[in-house]
């Protein structure tokens, strides 16, 4: 696709049920970060692939999140036993070595939790 | 320590009056790349400028511009004859190499509200 892609756009869900957020990056970039911002805030960082690698896990906030990217490609962010304090807005971003660097985002899924 | 300091949490500008947003960062790294994004209220974050740490000149973008003092770690956001369509948020972030590679950290944030 044109651009990053991010699926659901909105997930409600029940506390304690688990959710997965997918991220399709656009094709050809190597690097791809995930964030979470709530509302009104800024972005947390979460999680940050080169390739299929996670160098940087160092922003998942508990062991109830995990990420995994297969292909150079895909993402998908899995949160188990969701807890209320999870609802936010999940964004991912990609971008390509060579150039600016710059990130461009998906429009992110909005976690609501229950 | 904060990596990118936002001291405005909220701006109000008169419409076609320039504004300036402030931004200040900490790196010991000597390459660097310094961002500005815009998320209006969809929540869509757009890419608005950027200056690399070895740029000499301030980098410009249509009515944005940036004001970079390198010695004083300052990335300011100057927007120039305001638009009502400029009321949103607005975040500086820094690249820089960390320990893992390509590092993003963004700043809190200022909210720019343009009075018409």
């Amino acid at each position: 696709g044109a651009g990053v892609s991010q699926s659901p756009s909105n997930k409600v869900t029940e506390k304690g049920k688990d959710v997965e957020l997918r991220c399709d990056p656009i094709s050809g970039h190597t690097a791809l970060y995930w964030y979470r911002q709530s509302l009104g805030q800024g972005l947390e960082f979460l999680i940050y692939f080169q390739g299929n690698s996670a160098p940087d896990k160092s922003g998942l906030p508990s062991d109830r999140f995990s990420a995994e990217r297969t292909g150079g490609s895909v993402s998908t962010l899995t949160i188990q036993r969701t807890q209320q304090e999870d609802s936010a807005v999940y964004l991912c971003a990609s971008s390509h070595r060579q150039g600016l660097g710059k990130l461009f985002f998906g429009s992110g899924t909005q976690l609501s939790v229950l | 320590a904060q990596k990118i300091t936002q001291t405005q949490p909220g701006m109000f500008v008169q419409e076609k009056e320039a504004v300036t947003l402030d931004c200040t960062y900490d790196t010991s790294d000597q390459s660097y790349g310094l961002f500005w994004y815009k998320q209006p209220s969809s929540g869509e974050m757009i890419f608005l400028i950027y200056q690399g740490s070895y740029d000499e000149q301030n980098a410009t973008e249509g009515r944005y511009s940036l004001n970079f003092q390198k010695a004083r770690k300052s990335a300011n956001l100057v927007i120039s004859a305001s638009q009502l369509g400029d009321s949103a948020m607005y975040f500086c972030a820094m690249r820089e190499t960390g320990n893992y590679g390509q590092n993003f950290v963004f700043g809190p944030g200022t909210r720019l509200s343009v009075l018409p």
